[in-house]
């Protein structure tokens, strides 16, 4: 039962670098989300896939990509990291999110030097 | 654009007290109102949550106050114990679907002896 995967734990970027971070769930959930989380600010949506094929913006989308592979992957990419994406970063799924909530995995930490 | 709005931001309780934190809400659409738990390291879970039509909820020592004329939702955890030193997240989204979750600042608890 892994629930919800995230892939790095850490990473430590160069300026203008870019990654891409890996998030895979098994529990056949159809939305999944990726949101940030910063100090003093909650959590805030970056972007969200609704079902496998689709893919919109949330609250704070520059500087990030999404792709959602399948319905079990769903990764987010940083093409030129800058300093201001600093943060841990989680991953969510849900099957009714108004039902069951959220599932998230236990998050990046991602410092951008 | 704070759409729910937490505090306090940290709270000290002694142990067997009663730990109360509080949100306010400003789109009167919102229909699910969740609270999220997170552990140092951990992604949040899904504590407990309530719609709007119910005034309260009670799940073992973790009850949800609705105040829905005043936009206004409280979680209060009676009989406070060390192992419930955690942040905690209140958040609100949308009916149906995919809805995405808007999070609160969160609110840093710490129960001690």
């Amino acid at each position: 039962n892994a629930g919800v995967t995230q892939t790095p734990k850490f990473q430590v970027l160069k300026t203008g670098q870019s990654m891409t971070l890996q998030c895979a769930q098994d529990m056949n959930h159809n939305s999944m989300y990726w949101y940030r989380q910063d100090p003093g600010m909650g959590l805030r949506l970056i972007y969200y896939s609704a079902s496998e094929g689709t893919t919109d913006k949330g609250e704070v989308p520059n500087g990030y990509n999404v792709s959602r592979l399948n319905k079990r992957e769903f990764s987010l990419r940083l093409e030129s990291a800058a300093p201001s994406q600093t943060s841990v970063y989680f991953c969510a799924s849900s099957a009714i999110p108004d039902r069951d909530g959220y599932t998230f995995g236990s998050g990046t930490r991602l410092t951008v030097v | 654009q704070q759409q729910v709005k937490q505090s306090p931001q940290s709270l000290i309780v002694q142990k067997g007290g009663i730990s109360i934190i509080n949100c306010a809400y400003e789109n009167t659409a919102f229909d699910y109102f969740p609270w999220y738990q997170q552990f140092p390291g951990k992604g949040p879970a899904l504590l407990i949550a309530i719609r709007p039509d119910v005034s309260e909820k009670k799940e073992g020592r973790f009850t949800i106050s609705f105040n829905k004329s005043a936009k206004q939702f409280s979680l209060h955890i009676m009989d406070s114990q060390p192992g419930d030193s955690a942040t905690y997240f209140c958040a609100a989204s949308f009916a149906g679907g995919y809805q995405k979750v808007t999070f609160g600042t969160g609110t840093k608890l710490q129960v001690i002896p």
